[in-house]
Order: C-alpha cells, then sequence, then structure tokens
C-alpha cells in the first residue's frame, strides 16, 4: 500500500488567491482526518469525514475553509481567499474504525 | 473534553543513553493512548499505542510506554538511543475513535 497521498507537497501562493489540497487515503480506511500544524498552535483538527460523510467541522477556522470527500478515495480541503495566517503544513490521515491513524507526508503551504 | 500535556519541550540526550518522555493526560472516561514520531518534513508515524490489554506497550524502534491510570500518564521509553531517533514526538489521547488530541510534542535531540 502507498499509503495516506497527499498532493502538492508544496504550495506558495499570493494572498487572496484559492488553495485546493488533495488527499488519498489508505484503501478501505473510513476515517479521513485533516489537520493543520503550525509552531504556534502545534497539531489542530480541522474537519473529519466517515464513510465520506463529515462529522465534525468545528476546527475549521473560518468559512474561507471548506473540504469534501465526493467518494472513498479522494477529499480536498480548500482555502479561498487565502491569507498569510493560512501558512501552515496540512496533513492528512486516515484510519479504520478510528484506532491510530495513518499521516501523509503533509502539504506545506505559503501564503505570501 | 480529553488533553494531553508533554512536560518536556525539549529533551537533549547523548547516544546510547536511555531516555523517558513524559506525558500526563485528563480524561473523565477510558482512553485510549498513542505516540507518534515526526521525523524533518515527514508526517507523523505511529510508534505504539494502548488501546486495552497489559499496561506496558512495546513499538517500534525499540520504544516502549506504560499506561499508568492513577497517574494518568504514559511516558515513553527507550534503553539506549540511537542518532536516527532524534525526532519530534507526540503524545496523543482519544475517549472516542474519533478524537485524538495530540499534544504539544517533545524534540528529543540525540548528540554522538
Amino acid at each position: 500500500d502507498a499509503g495516506v497521498i497527499q498532493s502538492p507537497r508544496h504550495e506558495v501562493t499570493e494572498m487572496g488567491q484559492e488553495v485546493t489540497l488533495r488527499c488519498k487515503p489508505i484503501s478501505g480506511h473510513d476515517y479521513l482526518f485533516w489537520y493543520r500544524q503550525t509552531m504556534m498552535r502545534g497539531l489542530e483538527l480541522l474537519i473529519y469525514f466517515n464513510n465520506n460523510v463529515p462529522i465534525d467541522d468545528s476546527g475549521m477556522p473560518e468559512d474561507r475553509f471548506s473540504a469534501k470527500m465526493p467518494n472513498a478515495s479522494f477529499s480536498t480541503l480548500k482555502i479561498q481567499p487565502s491569507e498569510p495566517r493560512d501558512s501552515a503544513v496540512y496533513f492528512c490521515a486516515s484510519s479504520f474504525e478510528g484506532y491510530g491513524y495513518t499521516f501523509g507526508s503533509g502539504t506545506r503551504l505559503t501564503v505570501v | 473534553a480529553q488533553s494531553v500535556t508533554q512536560l518536556d519541550s525539549q529533551v537533549p540526550v547523548f547516544e546510547e543513553a536511555p531516555v523517558e518522555l513524559r506525558c500526563n493526560y485528563s480524561s473523565s472516561v477510558s482512553v485510549y493512548l498513542f505516540w507518534y514520531v515526526q521525523y524533518p518534513n515527514q508526517g507523523l508515524q505511529l510508534l505504539l499505542k494502548y488501546l486495552s490489554g497489559s499496561t506496558l506497550v512495546k513499538g517500534i524502534n525499540g520504544f516502549e510506554a506504560e499506561f499508568n491510570k492513577s497517574q494518568t500518564s504514559f511516558h515513553l521509553r527507550k534503553p539506549s538511543v540511537h542518532i536516527s531517533d532524534t525526532a519530534e514526538y507526540f503524545c496523543a489521547v482519544s475517549e472516542a475513535r474519533e478524537d485524538m488530541r495530540f499534544g504539544a510534542g517533545t524534540r528529543l535531540t540525540v548528540k554522538p
């Protein structure tokens, strides 16, 4: 298994632009999580899905952030419009029945 | 809601010395406990987990952790560290399968 695959690995964009981060979970996993990691705030859970359905999005910072999971093998996290304070590493993770997560390598987002 | 505290932000240690990374949690119900390792520019990798049963849990790379319910602790130990163990280590706790909370992390630096 190739693990959790995230793309792109690095993204540099200008303030105000739309950014889309992508994630392919491990086949057969029924949970998918989006985390954000910064030096100041550590790892923050943004949103998670169970069987493609969003369950808890209370960690999404504001309406500029949105996430979708159209099928079991693909999820996106979109920021529109992006701001410099959104600069962080965004991780996707998946799990089977929720016990122990497998993380992707992350997307390092820089908004200038 | 559950929370986790990693008592040391940085732990420097010499190669082949033993190490303990401390983790305390708070919760009003039964919990599941995890340790993850993050190497530079990579995602988090599961080291070990406690779900139930024996309180001494062995993980990968020679690490082990002991669940102490009375002290609400889950400290990570290794009897002899290597240079390659230099990384960030995260303790995590969950009450429900899909609600994992991470500590702030402990940076382990192994010196020659």
